[in-house]
């Protein structure tokens, strides 16, 4: 199976930081990387789909980048909305979540 | 607008069954892979099973395997999960997730999802 980590696995940072997030799979995935956002409470919503395609009705401060085994997610500029934790995903065999990032307010 | 419900939750014994509906519409259902995708209390997504647009491709983790069988009816917009002899590792709030597409394995992550259903598993 391939595993998927996350790094930072929780941060603090304020409105308008750029902020990112980093995925590696144990092995190569090639562009088969999905990132999901999701709220307390909430279902998780997919915002960056096949490693750096947008998702529509995503904001564009969201982008993605990386294959192989090595991924990122950005947000340009943090947003009130935008604390949550985040989650990458792989579909390349059988699917499997990395363990989340939680982004909080500092 | 494309709506998933999910059904059939509840609280079950060790060792017993539960079935899991969840009821499609907004979207033309026989054209996506569905997923069910769990998460227990306070930690992390898991994906539980898949299942192409036409039922060719069925994938489980390794966790229900054998346990666990993921069905549709494309007739009655539906998917199901049959849950067999589950344990409290099981206990989760259960989503339903549509696929960008019709196949297990592409390019693409999961667009929609439903609410979930809540599974406990206790004696």
């Amino acid at each position: 199976d391939i595993q998927m980590t996350q790094s930072p696995s929780s941060l603090s940072a304020s409105v308008g930081d750029r902020v990112t997030i980093t995925c590696r799979a144990s092995q190569s995935i090639s562009s088969y990387l999905n990132w999901y956002q999701q709220k307390p409470g909430k279902a998780p919503k997919l915002l960056i789909y096949a490693a750096s395609s947008l998702q529509s009705g995503v904001p564009s401060r969201f982008s993605g980048s990386g294959s192989g085994t090595d991924f990122t997610l950005t947000i340009s500029s943090l947003q009130p909305e935008d604390f949550a934790t985040y989650y990458c995903q792989q579909s390349y065999s059988t699917p499997g979540f990395g363990p989340g990032t939680k982004v909080d307010i500092k | 607008e494309v709506q998933l419900v999910e059904s059939g939750g509840g609280l079950v014994q060790p060792g017993r069954s539960l079935r899991l509906s969840c009821a499609a519409s907004g979207f033309t259902f026989d054209d996506y892979a569905m997923h069910w995708v769990r998460q227990a209390p306070g930690k992390g997504l898991e994906w539980v099973s898949g299942i192409s647009w036409n039922s060719g491709s069925i994938g489980y983790a390794d966790s229900v395997k054998g346990r666990f069988t993921i069905s549709r009816d494309n007739a009655k917009n539906s998917l199901y999960l049959q849950m067999n002899s589950l344990r409290a590792e099981d206990t989760a709030l259960y989503y339903c997730a549509k696929d960008l597409g019709p196949l297990l394995r592409q390019r693409g992550g999961f667009d929609y999802w439903g609410q979930g259903t809540l599974v406990t598993v206790s004696s």
